[in-house]
């Protein structure tokens, strides 16, 4: 069974440009969550989608987007990147067993 | 508000020792409550999760002691093995929202 699969894996930008992190759940999970991780900050939850709603939100301003698909893919959207959003980005997609993560996409601003 | 507390911010232990890392809760909204283990480059693992019916848990080397009284949970890993050298996070989740709340995360180094 296939696991949970983010892509890119790495990622530059430069300050003010926007970027799309994509996320493929385990199949059949239909809840996706997106947490950001960083060294100051730990693991901080973005946002959980079920069913292509948007369920719960995280304490991120709005610059932090995101959606899912019909299919359960989901991608989360960053717009006017900031120093600060430099973090390794994970998705999550769960079940009533639990949640998996996938490797993340790490995300550097400069 | 940091809502799980979690304990050391590091620990090394020799090969065959017992690690030991604990955690503390304030939302007593938390049903649900998975330890995680991450490698460097690798997102977090499931490692074992435990719900607050039940004081004590064991998969293999790996056993979660939960006091609902105190809302503290630890992760006990025995036999600790060089290849169990990761960082330990401790999460809690529950009430209306779907998320995991996390703990600061453990550097366990374990030496050969």
């Amino acid at each position: 069974k296939a696991g949970v699969t983010q892509t890119p894996r790495y990622l530059i930008k430069t300050r003010g440009q926007q970027v799309t992190l994509s996320c493929s759940p385990i199949s059949g999970h239909r809840s996706v969550s997106w947490y950001q991780q960083t060294p100051g900050q730990g693991l901080q939850f973005l946002f959980e989608y079920f069913s292509e709603t948007q369920r719960n939100k995280g304490n991120f301003p709005g610059r932090f987007s995101g959606r899912q698909f019909s299919n359960s893919r989901s991608e989360m959207n960053v717009s006017t990147l900031e120093l600060g959003d430099s973090a390794l980005y994970l998705c999550a997609s769960s079940s009533e067993y639990g949640y998996t993560f996938g490797s993340g996409t790490r995300l550097t601003v400069v | 508000q940091q809502q799980v507390k979690q304990s050391p911010q590091s620990l090394i232990v020799q090969k065959g020792g017992i690690s030991i890392i604990n955690c503390a809760y304030e939302n007593t909204a938390f049903d649900y409550f998975p330890w995680y283990q991450q490698f460097p480059g690798k997102g977090p693992a499931l490692l074992i999760a435990i719900r607050p019916d039940v004081s004590e848990k064991k998969e293999g080397r790996f056993t979660i002691s939960f006091n609902k009284s105190a809302k503290q949970f630890s992760l006990h890993i025995m036999d600790s093995q060089p290849g169990d050298s990761a960082t330990y996070f401790c999460a809690a989740e529950g009430g209306s929202a779907r998320q995991l709340t996390f703990g600061s995360g453990t550097q366990l180094t374990v030496l050969p």
